[in-house]
């Protein structure tokens, strides 16, 4: 089976860094997914990691241990419209398995 | 159109009702996918469809049937519903179901069942 944790609310001020966390524990592994999704609207990719280390998306960096089962999610120079929900996904098999959200606030 | 699309946007049905979500994606994916969306739970992978067979299926009750008459569209079934299964359902497309590939998702159908 598939156990995805990561934390249920962040809050953070404009211009500043987040860092949400994802570990996961899982039957096989064919990289990890964030997807961000606004409410109401569909989840939208940020990032796929496949192999250890950071990955470096313009203001969206994530990382990737395998050892660890452990991966972040960078967002920095935050702006407003980043206030979402930020979903770590594994991929595995046929199955692409989600976590619960983070959900991110940024406060002005 | 481009991407993924799911039609209707909102569903108000009664449990005696028979229904169909419908999704159609225009990238040329080979994989298509239902989710289920619940208030604060993740989501809940239901159905996997390979090349227009099915190659998952999550343990979903039997009141949800899945279709997928060819590689572009992906229908859902709704019959009986309870109460329990209002939620959104996203649809969703990537290039292969068997390798870590990028998933794109619909807007989702809002479903209310009453």
């Amino acid at each position: 089976g598939q156990n995805i944790d990561q934390p249920t609310e962040m809050t953070a001020t404009e211009g500043a860094i987040v860092q949400i966390n994802c570990t996961y524990q899982t039957s096989g592994f064919n990289g990890l997914f964030w997807y961000q999704q606004h409410a109401g609207e569909a989840p939208t990719f940020l990032s796929y990691n496949v192999l250890d280390g950071l990955e470096e998306k313009g203001r969206f960096s994530s990382f990737l241990s395998r050892s660890k089962g452990y991966s972040y999610l960078l967002l920095k120079e935050l702006q407003m419209k980043d206030s979402a929900s930020y979903l770590c996904a594994v991929s595995n098999d046929y199955k692409l398995s989600f976590g619960a959200g983070t959900t991110v606030t940024v406060r002005a | 159109e481009t991407g993924v699309t799911q039609t209707p946007r909102h569903l108000v049905m009664g449990m005696t009702n028979k229904k169909s979500l419908k999704c159609e994606q225009h990238l040329g994916h080979n994989a298509m996918y239902w989710y289920k969306q619940s208030a604060k739970k993740p989501l809940e992978l239901m159905f996997v469809y390979s090349l227009e067979e099915r190659v998952e299926n999550n343990s979903v009750p039997s009141r949800f049937s899945p279709e997928c008459p060819n590689s572009s569209h992906l229908f859902l079934h709704l019959h009986t519903l309870q109460p329990e299964d209002s939620a959104l359902y996203l649809c969703a497309s990537s290039q292969a179901a068997d390798s870590g590939t990028e998933a794109f998702f619909g807007q989702g159908t809002r479903l209310t069942v009453v």
